[in-house]
């Protein structure tokens, strides 16, 4: 069985420029997480999707961040316009429900130049 | 609100020597746990969970984690490391449904096992 997709692995942006994030969570999931982990520390959620809805997104900078999960399948997550400090891995993990154990993507290591 | 704090930044063993990798926790309610290992440049792994029961959890690769609800800690432990063992290990705590079932983690710990 496929684990958590995402792409692209790696994206170099300059600063003010737009980018996404996709990821395809494991088939049967119902809840999907987005993370922000800053190198040499955890990961920090930004959004939790159930199914279509996004039930938890307090920590998700609205004013440049948006992520959608529309078939309540996969999801992609956007910056507009991107600053130096979104430099970090993005990471996207998916579960059965939302007490399910959480499995990872490998990330999408983004740098802002 | 719930926390997670590791309190060695690295840890360095020799192989075949016991490794210990140390967490504690402060959390509302009953705790749910979690140990995760990343291999550079890749996703977070599942190791293993307490949720209710022994304390003592078994899991991947040999990796066992003591959880001890009077020192609120729940440290992992190998009996005897391996080079390959070698990355960054996060300890992670679920908080109740009222928090969103949230999963916070600590900061990691880096691992270097030497031959």
């Amino acid at each position: 069985e496929a684990g958590v997709v995402q792409s692209p692995r790696y994206k170099i942006i300059e600063k003010k420029q737009p980018v996404a994030f996709w990821c395809n969570p494991i088939s049967g999931h119902n809840t999907l997480y987005w993370y922000l982990q800053n190198l040499g520390q955890g990961p920090e959620l930004l959004i939790r999707y159930e199914n279509e809805e996004a039930v938890d997104d307090s920590q998700l900078p609205k004013d440049r961040f948006s992520a959608e999960r529309l078939k309540g399948v996969d999801s992609t997550l956007k910056i507009q316009p991107a600053e130096l400090g979104d430099s970090a891995v993005y990471l996207c993990a998916s579960s059965v429900n939302r007490v399910g154990e959480q499995f990872f993507g490998p990330g999408t290591r983004l740098t802002v130049l | 609100a719930q926390s997670v704090a590791q309190p060695e930044d690295q840890v360095n063993v020799a192989e075949g020597n016991p490794l210990t990798v140390k967490c504690t926790y402060s959390v509302s309610g009953n705790p749910y746990l979690f140990w995760y290992v990343q291999y550079p440049n890749r996703g977070l792994q599942f190791l293993l969970k307490y949720i209710t029961g022994d304390n003592l959890v078994k899991g991947s690769y040999g990796f066992e984690a003591e959880f001890n609800k009077s020192q609120t800690s729940f440290h992992l432990k190998k009996p005897s490391a391996l080079v390959s063992d070698s990355a960054l290990y996060f300890c992670a705590v679920r908080g109740t449904k009222a928090a969103g079932n949230k999963l916070t983690f600590g900061g990691g710990t880096r691992v270097l096992v030497k031959p």
